[in-house]
């Protein structure tokens, strides 16, 4: 088992630039999750999938961020345009939909946005 | 809506003695517990779940979650800690979403210091 894996690990990217984070999930689960962890909100759900149906957006901050799921093996989350005040590590999860399977993360995309 | 509080932003302790980071939970209906642990640059990491059952759940590395109906709590043991538990926890509900499916919600996370 690989594990959750994201890609890439460093983002640096200058203000105004499209930047697309990519995860692909522990193969078998069926529910996918994009956070955000920063000092000032920690960790922060910005959407969530369930057998590659986007379920809850809510949590995306604008219009300037998307995600996709074209598969049940892989995710992405896009920032177009991206501004320093998105700089942060965003985090891809994965678990089997329930009340009691624990989230498997991967290690984080680092961004910074210069 | 589920939420959970974690009271104390660190914990300080001695290697050796024992640990408790302490959570807090407000649930509408059973409460579906789970502890996580994060070490600097890396994703967290599952350590333990209270779904029912026993109050005294036994995680991974030698930690334990006693959970406390009355009192909403579901704290983070370990009776020796040693410096490499030194890290940021997180206590976390499953919460069934508005719009369908499960999202997990996550405490502000602790940050324990073991001092050798």
């Amino acid at each position: 088992d690989a594990g959750v894996i994201q890609s890439p690990r460093h983002e640096v990217t200058e203000m105004g630039q499209e930047v697309t984070l990519r995860c692909k999930p522990i193969s078998g689960h069926n529910s996918l999750f994009w956070y955000r962890q920063t000092m000032m909100r920690g960790l922060e759900l910005l959407i969530y999938f369930n057998n590659n149906v986007p379920i809850d957006d809510s949590g995306m901050p604008e219009d300037r961020f998307s995600a996709k799921m074209p598969n049940a093996s892989f995710s992405t989350l896009k920032i177009q345009p991206s501004e320093p005040r998105d700089s942060a590590v965003y985090f891809c999860a994965s678990t089997l939909q329930g009340w009691n399977s624990p989230l498997h993360f991967g290690n984080g995309t680092r961004l910074t946005v210069t | 809506a589920q939420s959970v509080a974690q009271p104390e932003d660190q914990v300080n302790v001695a290697e050796g003695n024992p640990l408790t980071v302490k959570c807090t939970y407000s649930v509408s209906g059973n409460p579906y517990l789970f502890w996580y642990v994060q070490y600097p640059n890396r994703g967290l990491q599952f350590l333990l779940k209270y779904i029912t059952g026993d109050n005294l759940v036994k995680g991974s590395y030698g930690f334990e979650a006693e959970f406390n109906k009355s009192q909403t709590s579901f704290h983070l043991k370990k009776p020796s800690a040693l410096v490499s538990d030194s890290a940021l926890y997180f206590c976390a509900v499953r919460d069934r979403g508005n719009t369908g499916g499960f999202k997990t919600i996550f405490g502000a996370g602790t940050r324990l210091f073991v001092k050798a």
